[in-house]
């Protein structure tokens, strides 16, 4: 069955860099890719979503790419600020009638000051 | 605007209790999704209702079971607790059918459900 793979160790990142967060998927190519803020206790909160036939897409500091050879996308934020600090979940469901969303699991993300 | 809101938000319950879990989406929204998130864990897709009708349902036993309204309101009923049903319960809304083309969903706050 398809899964979602994220990284499950947080991540460490200096303030005013660059922080990419990886997300694979396994079997078949999704129609798209979506990415998610959570903050702890909160519901997720949408972010970008890239189609299949999409390389990338921005929104502000923000940067989806979707490579299907590699079956993974990546996530950049650039100039991180501590503010960024939250878990970071991707999803992804095919264009099909009654389809679900997948998510993976996440990863953590620290921006240090 | 009012986000989607989900009541109660907190809850506890002894294993074999009946629990209700209640969504009220963005205004005009048609479609509601429930998902089950535990502890360090991504959420899992329980339903997704659109039109009031059952669009999908994830890997989840029949003690799960779930509504929609003329008002597109919802409701999530889960039978029989277990202690491994405590999990953040999140009610997600969207413009139309997830499915069918892209539509962003709107998270609500979530109900934390513990089984004690």
């Amino acid at each position: 069955s398809q899964k979602i793979e994220q990284n499950s160790e947080a991540l460490n990142i200096q303030e005013g860099k660059t922080a990419t967060l990886t997300c694979n998927y396994t079997n078949y190519s999704p129609a798209y890719l979506q990415w998610y803020r959570q903050d702890p206790g909160r519901g997720p909160v949408f972010l970008l979503l890239i189609r299949e036939n999409e390389k990338e897409k921005r929104k502000e500091r923000l940067k989806v790419t979707f490579d299907t050879t590699l079956k993974q996308s990546l996530f950049h934020i650039t100039a991180s600020q501590p503010a960024d600090s939250a878990t970071y979940l991707c999803a992804h469901h095919r264009r099909a009638r009654d389809d679900k969303i997948i998510f993976g699991k996440g990863t953590r993300l620290h921006i240090l000051p | 605007d009012a986000g989607v809101t989900q009541s109660p938000t907190h809850l506890i319950k002894t294993r074999g209790q009946h629990v209700t879990l209640r969504c009220s989406p963005i205004s005009g929204h048609k479609s509601v999704s429930w998902y089950q998130q535990v502890l360090g864990q991504g959420p899992q897709f329980i339903f997704q209702y659109y039109e009031k009708e059952e669009r999908g349902r994830g890997n989840f036993p029949d003690r799960f079971s779930a509504r929609q309204f003329p008002n597109y309101s919802s409701e999530l009923n889960v039978n029989a607790l277990l202690l491994g049903d405590s999990a953040l319960y999140l009610c997600a809304s969207s413009l139309e059918f997830v499915g069918y083309s892209y539509n962003e969903q709107f998270f609500g706050p979530g109900t934390r459900l513990t089984v004690l």
